[in-house]
């Protein structure tokens, strides 16, 4: 049973326009979200993160919301640029030093 | 500062040959992590390491062992490789602190095991 969830496996927007990542969470002990991006043959590298005892974080084009009630976050990407185009991953701190990730949602920017 | 480096790239395998892969880091940080990702299930963490001389197990740990060098190299160890291990592999290590929560991941190490 997947404790992070991305159920949009892939999304399309317009260049210049806003793109919105969404990831749901099953686990309430989670105390620390982040979203990675993933080019092809890449590792994934660090975009934002959000601790549980906020509710927003920005960073430049980047927004991160959580919704503690409804365990769900997102991420917010203004304007859309074809460089953003890639896979996205949320991931959940857990106990210890254990971090759970969700499937991801590839993004494409059209321009 | 090349943060952190997997060796090797890519590698092929028969079944039940064993192999080690290399990681090591130059950020001096605590924290070290082995993860695979396979089609459709995101990273899977198979170890983590939260420091020189620790190491715990993450969410699939069968058929791995790791061992965690010095501060700067954590490697993992298939003994026994079967085609389930087919896989791309990457390496991470962490730093966090009050309002600081990030991994820096290697580029990845890609597994076909036959």
């Amino acid at each position: 049973d997947q404790q992070v969830k991305q159920n949009s496996p892939s999304l399309s927007v317009q260049e210049g326009r806003i793109s919105i990542l969404n990831c749901d969470y099953t686990n309430s002990m989670f105390d620390y979200f982040l979203w990675y991006k993933k080019y092809p043959a890449e590792g994934p590298t660090f975009l934002i993160s959000i601790s549980s005892i906020k509710d927003k974080n920005e960073d430049g084009r980047f927004t991160v919301f959580l919704n503690k009630s409804a365990k769900h976050l997102s991420l917010h990407i203004v304007p859309s640029q074809p460089g953003d185009s890639a896979v996205y991953f949320c991931a959940a701190r857990g106990f210890g030093q254990n971090f759970v990730f969700g499937p991801g949602t590839r993004l494409s920017v059209l321009p | 500062n090349a943060g952190v480096t997997q060796t090797p790239k890519f590698q092929v395998l028969k079944t039940g040959q064993s192999m080690t892969l290399q990681c090591a880091q130059d950020m001096n940080h605590n924290s070290m992590y082995w993860y695979r990702q396979d089609p459709g299930m995101g990273l899977r963490l198979i170890y983590y390491s939260a420091s020189e001389g620790t190491t715990d197990k993450g969410e699939v740990p069968n058929g791995y062992n790791v061992s965690r060098l010095n501060k700067r190299e954590f490697s993992l160890r298939l003994e026994s490789a079967a085609p389930s291990q087919t896989s791309v592999y990457f390496c991470a290590s962490r730093i966090s602190g009050a309002s600081t929560e990030t991994q820096y991941f290697g580029p990845g190490t890609r597994l076909l095991v036959l």
